[in-house]
């Protein structure tokens, strides 16, 4: 079965702009979350969702957006791009919101913002 | 702030067992400890989690002391590809869905 899978994998942005990034969760999986990840930090939580509903949001500006679709995948939504938005953006699903569903991960978007 | 303190890196010997540690001394009892590596470049992957007893799967063991402050994953027989920064994370009860609270994690090394 494929695990979750995000695009595009890198991406170069110019300062100001605006950046979307896709998610599409493991099949049967309701739940999906948005972490952020600089360099030489552990990953950072900035949204999950589940059924279409967002049921939380970390420590994050209102630049940053995402939402859910009926099939459960997701978008990521940053606007007025700074450099300081240069991380790993890191998707991650589950079956649901209780704490014994495993969280997986995917690969990752890679963004630079220049 | 993550509830789980980790040493900062730890090396081990290639075919040996890696023993890695982590403290997790304000737990709640129904609060999950979980484990995932990181490789370089690549996402967090998920390795073993636990809530009370022992676990065990293909990759790893997570080894939960009686009073829950405490746990080390083992990886029976180090490899070269074992090599990452391990995460040792409590997941909290929370109104946010249970998000996952990341530390600095131990860096292993497996040499040779």
């Amino acid at each position: 079965d494929a695990g979750v899978t995000q695009s595009p994998t890198h991406l170069i942005k110019t300062r100001g702009q605006h950046v979307t990034l896709r998610c599409s969760p493991i099949s049967g999986h309701k739940s999906v979350s948005w972490y952020q990840q600089v360099l030489g930090q552990g990953p950072q939580f900035i949204f999950q969702y589940y059924e279409k509903e967002e049921r939380g949001r970390g420590n994050f500006p209102d630049r940053f957006s995402a939402r859910q679709f009926p099939n459960y995948s997701s978008e990521l939504n940053v606007n007025a791009l700074l450099l300081g938005d240069s991380a790993l953006y890191l998707c991650a699903s589950s079956p649901g919101l209780g704490l014994g569903n495993t969280i997986y991960f995917g690969e990752g978007s890679w963004l630079t913002v220049v | 702030d993550a509830k789980t303190t980790q040493p900062t890196s730890m090396d081990c010997a290639e075919g040996r067992a890696a023993n890695l540690p982590c403290n997790h001394s304000t737990i709640s009892g129904n609060e999950y400890v979980y484990w995932y590596r990181q490789i370089h470049s690549q996402g967090p992957q998920y390795i073993i989690h636990g809530l009370k007893n022992n676990e065990t799967n293909e990759m790893a063991s997570l080894i939960i002391t009686e009073d829950r402050k405490s746990s080390t994953l083992i990886l029976p027989h180090a490899t070269l590809r074992d090599t990452a920064v391990y995460y040792c994370i409590v997941r909290v009860a929370d109104n946010q869905g249970g998000k996952l609270i990341f530390g600095q994690g131990t860096e292993l090394s497996v040499k040779p």
